[in-house]
């Protein structure tokens, strides 16, 4: 069964403490790992897509790494504006359909 | 990126009525739309793929007798869900590939809010 789990749960960080999030999946063969940010009472947003084991992306102070049993998002240096939750999704090969964990909810303190 | 709309962006509604929900693409055709529903501090749940022209795909546990889709243009997918109890208060967010066979990311909507009284 594919599956995806996210942690820490949440995580408080002082601004500048810089740290990374951790997406675990099982998936009948990988399509994609996605990275998205919501806000609360809106969307999420999209930030990252990867495909295979080793790929990297960044973007301003992310960056997502992605290996055959996980991805890590690490942010650098956080900023008050970086708070958001962070969920991270698996398509298979088998299907178009998005399997998302229950991401991880940061909180940037100034 | 490309832009997924929502209407109405919250609603409130009596338990036994109904309420629909519309979704959107402004700027890109989307012969498929997803639906998915997320409850507080949990994770977006996939209810059903919406397939322009032709029935939705329901994922298991999904009723489709109360969960109606219909997605009658290249940009319009609506969700109507029938006969609105408490439990069916929820996020109800959808979304949609920009670019029609390639299921890359996906761009979302920015969510309805409902709460059935």
């Amino acid at each position: 069964e594919d599956q995806v789990t996210q942690s820490p749960e949440a995580l408080r960080l002082q601004e500048g403490e810089s740290s990374s999030l951790n997406c675990s999946y099982t998936v009948s063969g990988l399509r994609g790992l996605f990275w998205y940010r919501q806000d609360p009472g809106k969307g999420p947003e999209f930030l990252f897509t990867l495909y295979s084991a080793g790929e990297e992306k960044e973007k301003e102070r992310l960056k997502a790494t992605l290996t055959k049993k996980e991805s890590f998002l690490h942010i650098t240096a956080p900023k008050p504006e970086d708070s958001a939750t962070y969920l991270c999704a698996v398509q298979a090969n088998t299907g178009n359909q998005f399997y998302f964990g229950t991401g991880t909810s940061l909180t940037v303190i100034p | 990126g490309a832009v997924v709309s929502q209407h109405p962006s919250w609603v409130i509604c009596k338990s036994g009525t109904s309420v629909k929900i519309e979704c959107r693409s402004l700027d890109f055709q989307a012969t498929t739309m997803f639906w998915y529903r997320q409850f507080p501090k949990q994770s977006l749940m996939l209810m059903a793929t919406s397939n322009e022209g032709s029935k939705a795909t329901y994922e298991q546990g999904v009723e489709k007798d109360k969960f109606l889709i219909n997605h009658a243009s290249l940009t319009l997918s609506t969700l109507t869900v029938t006969s609105a109890h408490p439990e069916d208060s929820s996020f109800y967010i959808c979304s949609a590939p920009p670019e029609r066979g390639v299921y890359n990311e996906q761009f979302f909507g920015p969510g309805t809010r409902l709460t059935v009284l």
